[in-house]
């Protein structure tokens, strides 16, 4: 089975860097997603992750422990903008992909 | 420019009849989805295809037809609309399947409401 674990919400302050954790276990595993969400829109992409490491994409990072079943996606510079949900997805055998549950980032003035 | 398109955005049905949600895209991808996505339980996946004509069940399938009979088509159809199908749902693309990595990318979403 697959399961994947983010926290449900969590606040921050502009300007600040925020870490949104996921965890997983998966029957297999063939990657790793990040997915930006705004209220009522279509995800976006951020950021695959598929070999241990950190990878950096501006404002934007995403690391992957693939012995851990651990990823996080760092925010830094937070603005306003950024306020929406982040869902991790994991590819797991067979190409399979399930996304977590969303954590909802909320960041304010 | 390379896009998902859905069709409607919004739908309010009554229980029982018929309807299809289209989906297009123009990025000659292969691999299609369909997923809903309900508060508290995130996006879960209805039926994927890998290429024309070649389909198979998601996570959540009861309820729910799909056909791949061209590959920028691939349109969701339930037969006979419940309440408990009332969600938002989104059609995805991608040139291939996840297990290459390639991001998948999302149409705007249909809002449907089975009352």
């Amino acid at each position: 089975g697959q399961n994947i674990d983010q926290p449900t919400e969590m606040t921050a302050t502009e300007g600040a860097i925020v870490q949104i954790n996921c965890t997983y276990q998966t029957s297999g595993f063939n990657g790793l997603f990040w997915y930006q969400q705004h209220a009522g829109e279509a995800p976006t992409f951020l950021s695959y992750n598929v070999l241990d490491g950190l990878e950096e994409k501006g404002r934007f990072s995403s690391f992957l422990s693939r012995s851990k079943g651990y990823s996080y996606l760092l925010l830094k510079e937070l603005q306003m903008k950024d306020s929406a949900s982040y869902l991790c997805a994991v590819i797991g055998g067979y190409s399979t992909l399930t996304f977590g549950k969303g954590t909802m980032l909320l960041v304010s003035p | 420019e390379a896009q998902v398109t859905q069709n409607p955005r919004y739908l309010i049905t009554v229980t029982g009849k018929k309807l299809t949600v289209t989906c297009s895209q123009n990025m000659n991808h292969e691999y299609m989805s369909w997923y809903r996505q309900d508060p508290g339980l995130g996006l879960r996946q209805i039926y994927y295809s890998m290429n024309v004509e070649v389909t198979d069940k998601g996570d959540v399938p009861e309820g729910y037809k799909v056909s791949r009979k061209e590959k920028r088509n691939f349109p969701l159809i339930l037969e006979s609309p419940s309440p408990n199908q009332t969600s938002l749902y989104f059609c995805a693309s991608s040139a291939r399947d996840s297990g290459g990595g390639d991001t998948q990318y999302f149409g705007p979403g249909t809002r449907l409401t089975v009352l």
